[in-house]
């Protein structure tokens, strides 16, 4: 059975960092392709970021430059580093495993940006 | 970027109700479409994948058509466990992009 167990969320201000984990069991990591989707309060789900078996990564634009996807293969644990945060990043984070549809999620870890 | 357009937005029904959700894509995406259900504060699900194949463990009760630009989710007699939030997803390109959601509510 998969799982996927985020965690690193909590309450920043806004230009602050965060790195938000997620520890996956029952898969290789870095045999998969793993991804990030957020969701802010009340609101749809936003992808965030994709890193490829082969290491390639993609971003939404609203995240490019200020947030980076890594993964530790060790660990089999799947990272966002998330700077300069702003305001409207404040959501529910969510790693999820699958190339293009998601078929394995996390519970979510919750980000409030706010000073 | 392609955007997807859900309708209802939200809808109400009841037990046993045939209920289908419309997405369509601003662009055509073949049959890379996903489809989701999420209950709140919970992970969303993958209900189907490739507009039409039934993700393992799904109920029969639901099926996805469709091809292009336009997709229909259908519930074939609604249970009471399926009131929930239900969203599409293209799968097609970078950057994936979801509808916004259609509620489904019990009349």
């Amino acid at each position: 059975e998969v799982q996927l167990v985020e965690s690193g969320g909590g309450l920043v201000q806004p230009g602050g960092s965060l790195r938000l984990s997620c520890a996956a069991s029952g898969i290789t990591v870095s045999n998969n392709y793993m991804n990030w989707v957020r969701q802010a309060p009340g609101k749809g789900l936003e992808w965030v970021s994709t890193i490829y078996s082969d290491g390639n990564t993609y971003y939404a634009d609203s995240v490019k430059g200020r947030f980076t996807i890594s993964r530790d293969n060790s660990k089999d644990t799947l990272y966002l580093q998330m700077n300069s945060l702003r305001a409207d990043d404040t959501a529910v984070y969510y790693c999820a495993r699958g190339v293009g549809d998601f078929q394995d999620w996390g519970q979510g870890t919750r980000v409030t940006v706010s000073s | 970027d392609i955007q997807m357009t859900q309708s209802p937005s939200s809808v109400s029904a009841s037990v046993g109700d045939r209920v289908t959700i419309t997405c369509r894509a601003s662009q055509g995406i073949n049959i890379w479409l996903a489809w989701y259900q999420q209950k709140p504060g919970k992970a969303p699900k993958l209900l189907i994948f490739g507009a039409s194949s039934l993700q393992s463990g799904v109920p029969s009760r639901f099926s996805g058509s469709g091809s292009g630009t336009d997709f229909i989710l259908t519930i074939s007699s609604l249970q009471p466990e399926d009131f929930a939030t239900y969203y599409c997803q293209q799968t097609n390109s970078f950057p994936y992009t979801f509808g916004q959601g259609t509620r489904l509510e019990t009349k």
